[in-house]
């Protein structure tokens, strides 16, 4: 069974630092493209960045661009998301999800994390 | 403002068929596959089809998808108040190397 099990979520400052880490389970993990998407409350999804299986391909979403680094480890079955700069409209549900690709820019998002919230406030 | 475009609502009885539309450009949709996930209330997103018309394993054949040009359209046979949920189109787009999502369509089953 595919579990997506994200962590280090929270409240921070505007202008602060988070990262996200998501531990995956249930599948070669290796093999596979990962890719966070998040939620604001009420709100549609957003896609916000994808890394290949290799970790070598890093894709970003222009709201995102410049301040999130994605990457992954697979000896450890996890990807992260380093946020920096951080901005009220950052405040979401974000979701760790895994690809049905490995090259990360096909976007057929297969399993989803339960997400892990992200509130930036003073 | 989403890069696809999907009706905010839709409405159909139990029993009936509803079709959820989703309209993009030639950067996006009319050159690659496209995906639908359905969000249950307070649930996470779940792959309903990929591919543009390909049921992943346990996806009901109710759910049907259909690709023409730069838009794709979703159906939903024999409807249940169990479908009543926020149905997203996804795909890749081209221009700026990145994945993107329609602003999701509210199901209600009356």
């Amino acid at each position: 069974e595919v579990q997506l099990l994200e962590s280090g979520g929270g409240l921070v400052q505007p202008g602060g630092s988070l990262t996200l880490s998501c531990a995956a389970s249930g599948f070669t993990f290796s093999n596979y493209a990962m890719t966070w998407v998040r939620q604001a409350p009420g709100k549609g999804l957003e896609w916000v960045a994808a890394i290949s299986d290799s970790g070598v391909g890093t894709y970003y979403g222009d709201s995102v661009k410049g301040r999130f680094t994605i990457s992954r480890d697979n000896s450890k079955n996890t990807v992260y998301v380093q946020m920096n700069s951080l901005r009220a409209e950052d405040t979401a549900l974000y979701y760790c999800v895994k690809d049905r690709c490995r090259s990360g820019s096909c976007s057929v998002l297969d399993y989803w994390g339960q997400g892990i919230l992200v509130t930036v406030s003073s | 403002q989403s890069v696809l475009t999907q009706p905010p609502s839709v409405s159909a009885a139990p029993g009936q068929k509803v079709n959820i539309s989703c309209s993009g450009s030639s950067s996006n949709i009319g050159n690659n596959n496209v995906s639908w996930y359905q969000q249950l209330p307070g649930t996470a997103p779940k792959l309903l089809i990929y591919e543009n018309n390909k049921r992943p394993s346990g996806i009901p054949d109710r759910f049907s998808g259909s690709k023409s040009g730069t838009s794709v359209t979703l159906g939903i046979a024999g409807l249940q108040t169990g479908d009543e949920a926020d149905y997203y189109c996804g795909t890749w787009e081209s221009t700026v190397g990145a994945g993107v999502f329609g602003g999701g369509t509210k199901l209600t089953v009356l």
